[in-house]
């Protein structure tokens, strides 16, 4: 079965420290893997996919298909960061996209 | 910047009504989904649509629920008779390409009362 779990509800960081937001999927094929960011009152919104290996705006996250992980990274938070963050996964069908339970992410100041 | 639009932004109906959520995906794109969020949990998957007709569906929606695309340009989510456990944020999306982003709307918060 398609899943995807973020086991982290919340997330409490002080600026400019680490951050690690955890995503890990189960899927049978090869994933498509997303990573979505809501900020506060706006919509969703794509942060950045697996295929395009990009950092936006300085995150980055690695698919780990031996881990079945893809993690979302960045070295030193900023308190714009804040916002609720979906890892979601693409079937190959292109028909649905699954979302992970979301993190909330709060930077403190 | 194109983006997917959605009307109304909130809607309140008496359980048993029929509502109709609308949505404006981006002028090019194939691929129209429906979403929902009941409040404090995670993004659920409804349907998709491609090509004229529903790709694939879940468990949610059942014979309550149908999607048209009237006129090419309009994509809408009708609920037939609203039950009090509707009530939650319904998020349309759309995508160029298979398997690439989705463009998500602002939402509609559906309240049944």
């Amino acid at each position: 079965a398609q899943r995807v779990t973020q086991p982290e509800k919340l997330l409490s960081v002080f600026k400019g420290a680490p951050v690690e937001l955890k995503c890990n999927y189960s899927y049978s094929g090869s994933p498509e893997l997303f990573w979505y960011v809501q900020y506060s009152r706006q919509r969703l919104q794509l942060l950045l996919r697996h295929i395009s290996r990009e950092s936006i705006k300085g995150f980055t996250a690695d698919l780990n298909k031996g881990e079945t992980s893809f993690h979302l990274k960045k070295p030193f938070a900023q308190e714009e960061d804040s916002a609720m963050y979906y890892c979601a996964l693409g079937d190959t069908g292109g028909f649905k996209t699954i979302f992970g339970a979301g993190t909330r992410l709060f930077v403190k100041a | 910047e194109p983006e997917v639009t959605q009307t109304p932004s909130h809607q309140v109906t008496q359980m048993g009504q029929e509502v109709i959520l609308r949505c404006v995906p981006i002028s090019n794109h194939l691929y129209f989904y429906w979403y929902r969020q009941i409040l404090g949990q995670k993004v659920e998957f409804l349907v998709s649509f491609y090509n004229n007709e529903i790709s694939e569906k879940s468990e949610i929606f059942d014979d309550q629920f149908s999607v048209e695309r009237p006129d090419g340009s309009n994509f809408t989510l009708k609920i037939r008779s609203t039950k009090l456990e509707d009530s939650a944020m319904y998020f349309c999306a759309s995508m160029g390409q298979w398997n690439t982003e989705a463009f998500f709307g602002q939402g509609t918060r559906l309240t049944v009362v």
